[in-house]
Order: C-alpha cells, then structure tokens, then sequence
C-alpha cells in the first residue's frame, strides 16, 4: 500500500478556501485517492475519493495531476465546524486502508 | 438507519481482566474492519473481515488480541488479558458491497477503553 505524506497541521480564518496537499509517490495503477475527516471524539467520515482528474461534490473538491503522485482537498469558504483533523489515504476498492497521522486544521474567527 | 453500533461506548478496566468490545455493521454490509487510535500512533487497522471471514489480522497486535465474526449481523474483539498500553479508543467500521469502487468505510462513534 502506497504511503501518504500530507502537513501534520494548518491555520486557516472563516471564509478561506482551504488546500491541503498529499504526496503519494508509490501509488500504484489501480489506487484510489480518498479523503477522510475526523471531529473529536467520533469516528473518520469520508469526504471524497478519485483517481484522477477532479471530483467535486457537495462538500470537497478533490485534484489529481496527471502523474496521480499528489492530491490537493479543496475546501471551500471554510467555517469553524471545518475544524478537524484530515485524512488522506490511498488504496484499491474496498480493501484494508492506512490511515496517517492526517493533517490536523484549526479555523478561526 | 441506525450507522455501526459499538458497545459499550466508554471502558474502564483493571490490568489483567479480559475486556470484550462488540459491533454491529450496517445492515446489508459485508466488510466490517476494527481500528484503534491513540495519540502516539494514530489510526491502525487491527483486522477485517469479508462476508464474516477474517482476510488480514496483520494488524493485531499480539495473542492477547482476538476477534469474530460469528454473523453478518455483528462482531466482537476481545483483549486477554487486558494491560494499561491497550487503552486507547477503538473503532469499528463498515462497508456497502453495493458501491462498487468505493474505499467510504461507515465508522462507529468508537469504544474509549481505559486499563488501570
């Protein structure tokens, strides 16, 4: 399973748009690039998951460059509930997935 | 629908007692995964299973560790005996076999486990 490498924390205010970026050198062909968040005291959700290109729903936009071997989770206009720790994770369907330490983002007033 | 259900929601034990920790996936899943999470090591996959047969225990930490699937409709992980470094909160996740392609896993609210 590849590994992920993503910002252990970011600071962001209200209304921002956030990035956060993960690298994924080793990905292999039939890996997906899923993101996952997690408030205190409750279990991951998953947010968004592609494997190339961009993907956008109702929550999160997610960008994948041709060479699949980063991915950038877009966030938009972020409020204080944005706060939360994320996940980025890579792996084929429905098998076992390794979750990082994920990267921890504050939203401030 | 209710989600995955853990029980009991919060444990606190004493070193050397044996604790059992249960799961209830979502209706109709077929996958159901155990994780723990503490603050030095993160989120780890302990075990999962696949149409109620374990597939990779890789993560279980030693024989202390044991986990069933007796039924689709619920699973239990069991420390034997139970030591103070094993608390940390665990988790229980799920998946829906009808999204095909799909790696969203349906997380329990999570087990706080406490050894004394």
């Amino acid at each position: 399973l590849a590994k992920t490498t993503q910002p252990i924390s970011m600071d962001s205010y209200e209304g921002q748009e956030v990035n956060i970026t993960c690298s994924h050198n080793n990905i292999a062909t039939n890996d997906y690039i899923t993101w996952y968040q997690q408030f205190p005291s409750q279990g991951p959700r998953f947010i968004i998951q592609g494997y190339k290109t961009k993907v956008t729903n109702e929550v999160a936009s997610l960008f994948i460059p041709a060479d699949r071997k980063s991915s950038t989770l877009s966030l938009p206009r972020v409020s204080l509930s944005d706060t939360a720790v994320y996940y980025c994770l890579v792996g084929g369907s429905q098998g076992n997935l390794i979750f990082g330490k994920g990267t921890k983002l504050s939203v401030k007033p | 629908d209710a989600g995955v259900i853990q029980s009991p929601r919060h444990e606190v034990t004493e070193m050397g007692q044996e604790v059992t920790l249960r799961c209830k996936p979502i209706s109709g899943h077929n996958s159901l995964f155990w994780y723990r999470q503490t603050m030095m090591r993160g989120l780890e996959l302990l075990i999962y299973f696949n149409n109620n047969v374990p597939i990779d225990d890789s993560g279980m930490p030693e024989d202390r560790f044991s986990a069933k699937m007796p039924n689709a409709s619920f699973s239990t992980l069991k420390i034997q005996p139970s030591e103070p470094r094993d608390s940390a909160v665990y988790f229980c996740a799920s998946t829906d076999p009808g999204l095909a392609g799909s790696n969203e896993q349906f997380f329990g609210p999570g087990t706080r486990l406490t050894v004394l």
